[in-house]
């Protein structure tokens, strides 16, 4: 079945960088987009950005250029996001789903938690 | 910076008609979609391009998109269907999530 898995919980410390992994199966990997979203602890979604694995352009939110990059190895049908100077205010939840029409996502990973602190 | 805002909360009894909306300057002109999220669960797609069920969507899910408003309406409503639920819609190359609505059924 169609599915994206995500790799496991991680805790860094403030500065620090934290690089997530998101492996698609069930589909082909290089039709469709990537989509990351965060979710804070009891908070709401706050879309990240997207990349295209066909091509690998990149579509970042604008709070977070420069200190986000998405990549995508295409021979193992996964996506990377890699967010750096890490702040408590970058503990969330992170997802990724794969991106369809409209910029709508279908599919979802389970979700990777990142807790920064010190 | 483009916003889309959806009421904290709706009530709904069993059986009944619930409807959410999201509002945004001329919101009409784009697509929205619609995501329901349970308690530790990923955001699940309900509704996409204004209308649109995915595959394995109850019709009871449905959706409008007109002037500055969409709106999720869930008919006859279900326990099962108490989440927290998230409009989404693109505006000048940025994704843009409403706040979030809880779906309660009393």
């Amino acid at each position: 079945q169609v599915q994206l898995v995500q790799s496991g919980a991680e805790v860094k410390k403030p500065g620090a960088s934290v690089k997530v992994s998101c492996k698609a199966s069930g589909y082909t990997f290089t039709s469709y987009g990537i989509s990351w979203v965060r979710q804070a602890p009891g908070q709401g979604l706050e879309w990240m950005g997207w990349l295209s694995a066909y091509n690998g352009n990149t579509n970042y939110a604008q709070k977070l250029q420069g200190r986000v990059t998405m990549t995508t190895d295409t021979s193992t049908s996964t996506a990377y996001m890699e967010l750096r100077s890490l702040t408590s205010d970058d503990t969330a939840v992170y997802y990724c789903a794969r991106r369809i029409l409209a910029d709508a996502s279908d599919i979802w990973g389970q979700g990777t938690m990142v807790t920064v602190s010190s | 910076s483009y916003e889309l805002t959806q009421p904290p909360s709706v009530s709904v009894s069993p059986g009944q008609t619930a409807s959410i909306t999201c509002s945004g300057d001329k919101l009409g002109d784009k697509y929205a979609c619609w995501y329901q999220q349970k308690p530790g669960q990923s955001p699940v797609l309900v509704i996409y391009q204004d209308t649109k069920r995915p595959s394995g969507i109850p019709e009871r899910f449905s959706g409008s998109n007109s002037g500055n408003t969409a709106t999720l309406t869930i008919s006859g409503t279900q326990a099962m269907d108490e989440a927290d639920y998230y409009c989404q819609a693109w505006d000048t190359n940025t994704v843009v999530f409403g706040g979030g609505t809880k779906l309660t059924v009393l």
